[in-house]
This record gives structure tokens, C-alpha cells and sequence, in this order.
């Protein structure tokens, strides 16, 4: 049973444009949700992580946006850019617990 | 070389064959985890452990062993490997610090079960 779905699978956006990527997850429990990026052929790396105690949070040109009671989250790319093309995996966990990752979202930008 | 490291970091081995992919960290982060990366089904956790001497099972723990005798190491073993554990394989480490919980990625090993 996926515990965090990720959703689309693949996404391709123009240079410039925004590029959204959602989850949903179901565990009250979970406390902690983290973004993370993978270039191929590299282990993925924390692009930016929220507390559900905020709604949104924003780094440079990434923000995630957080609805508790709905229990989703997304991460929103503004100016979307070629060096971004990666696959992105949304997260969750109870702190220092377990991560359940979702199956990742790979993102093409257009130049 | 500070950070995780992962070794071998491809290999191709055959169906019944042993199996043993390590993993190696140089901060000292307490918890480490095994995943296996498959298109379609992201990153599936093996097995994590908490400390030396401390492990448990995850998502997908069937056909796979570890042992963490020492903080800074965890490997995998396949004790007869199947075509279905051909993946690409990931060990991480967690490390937190007030408000962020991170878990940092080794390069991966590539594995090729034939």
C-alpha cells in the first residue's frame, strides 16, 4: 500500500513556466515532508522539506504548499529552468522514523 | 572521503548467487537505510537501522539480510539473488539538526540479476 502518492509521473514545462507536482498521504501520524531531486545516474538530495504546522513554504525559486486538513502537499518550481530536469520524490515521516517516499515525478524543462 | 559511500557500484551476478552491496559513512549518523529504486515504484525502503546492532525490517525486506555491527557501516546482502531484485540500490543516513531531518544519499549501486 503506497503510503504518500505522487502525481503526474511526468511532467514537461517550457522555460520560464511553472511546474507543480503534488501528494497526497494518509497518516495523521506524519510530521515531516520533505522534496527531494535525483539527476540521473545520482542519489537524490533534500531540495526543501515543511512542518505541518505552516501552510507554505518558500526557497529561491521552490515553494511547497501545505493543506493539512486535506492532507496534500505540492511543490511549485517558478521560472522553471533546464538545469532543473530531474525526478522529484515528495516525502513523509514521523521525524527521525521511517520515510515513505512517493514514485517520483520526472520533469523535463524545455529551453 | 567524508559523506556515504557505496560499493560495488555496479554488478552483475547470476540468479542463486550471493550477493553483498556495502555501505559506508563517515559522520557517524545513527540511523542508515536500504532502499531499492524501480521505475514506476520510487524508492522502496529494505531494511533501516536505528544504531549499531539495531535493525528493522521495511517496505520490502524478503530475499535481503543486514547486520550493523559498526555505526559507520550497513550492508546488504542477497543471500540467492532473483531476477526481481534487479534494481538500482541506495543507502542513506539520516542527519538532524533542529528543524530539518535529512537523509543523505550514496551514489547507488547499479545490481543486474541475470
Amino acid at each position: 500500500q503506497q503510503q504518500v502518492k505522487q502525481s503526474p509521473q511526468s511532467l514537461i514545462v517550457q522555460k520560464g513556466g511553472i511546474s507543480i507536482i503534488n501528494c497526497a498521504y494518509e497518516n495523521t501520524a506524519f510530521d515531516y515532508f520533505p522534496w527531494y531531486q535525483q539527476f540521473p545516474g545520482k542519489g537524490p538530495a533534500l531540495l526543501i522539506a515543511i512542518r505541518p504546522d505552516v501552510s507554505e513554504k518558500k526557497e529561491g525559486r521552490f515553494t511547497i504548499s501545505f493543506n493539512k486538513s486535506a492532507k496534500q502537499f505540492s511543490l511549485h518550481i517558478m521560472d522553471s529552468q533546464p538545469g532543473d530536469s530531474a525526478t522529484y520524490f515528495c516525502a513523509a515521516s514521523n521525524w527521525e522514523d521511517q520515510f515513505y517516499f512517493g514514485t517520483g515525478t520526472s520533469l523535463t524543462v524545455i529551453p | 572521503d567524508a559523506g556515504i559511500t557505496q560499493s560495488p557500484r555496479y554488478k552483475i551476478t547470476e540468479t542463486g548467487r550471493q550477493v553483498t552491496l556495502m555501505c559506508h559513512q563517515t559522520w557517524s549518523h545513527s540511523y542508515m537505510f536500504w532502499y531499492r529504486q524501480d521505475l514506476g515504484h520510487g524508492l522502496r525502503l529494505i531494511y533501516y537501522s536505528a544504531a549499531a546492532d539495531i535493525t528493522d525490517k521495511g517496505e520490502v525486506p524478503d530475499g535481503y539480510v543486514v547486520s550493523r555491527s559498526k555505526t559507520e557501516n550497513f550492508p546488504l546482502t542477497l543471500e540467492s539473488a532473483t531476477r526481481s531484485q534487479t534494481s538500482v540500490y541506495f543507502c542513506a543516513s539520516t542527519s538532524t539538526r533542529g528543524m530539518v531531518n535529512e537523509q543523505f544519499f550514496g551514489p547507488g549501486t547499479r545490481l543486474t540479476v541475470l
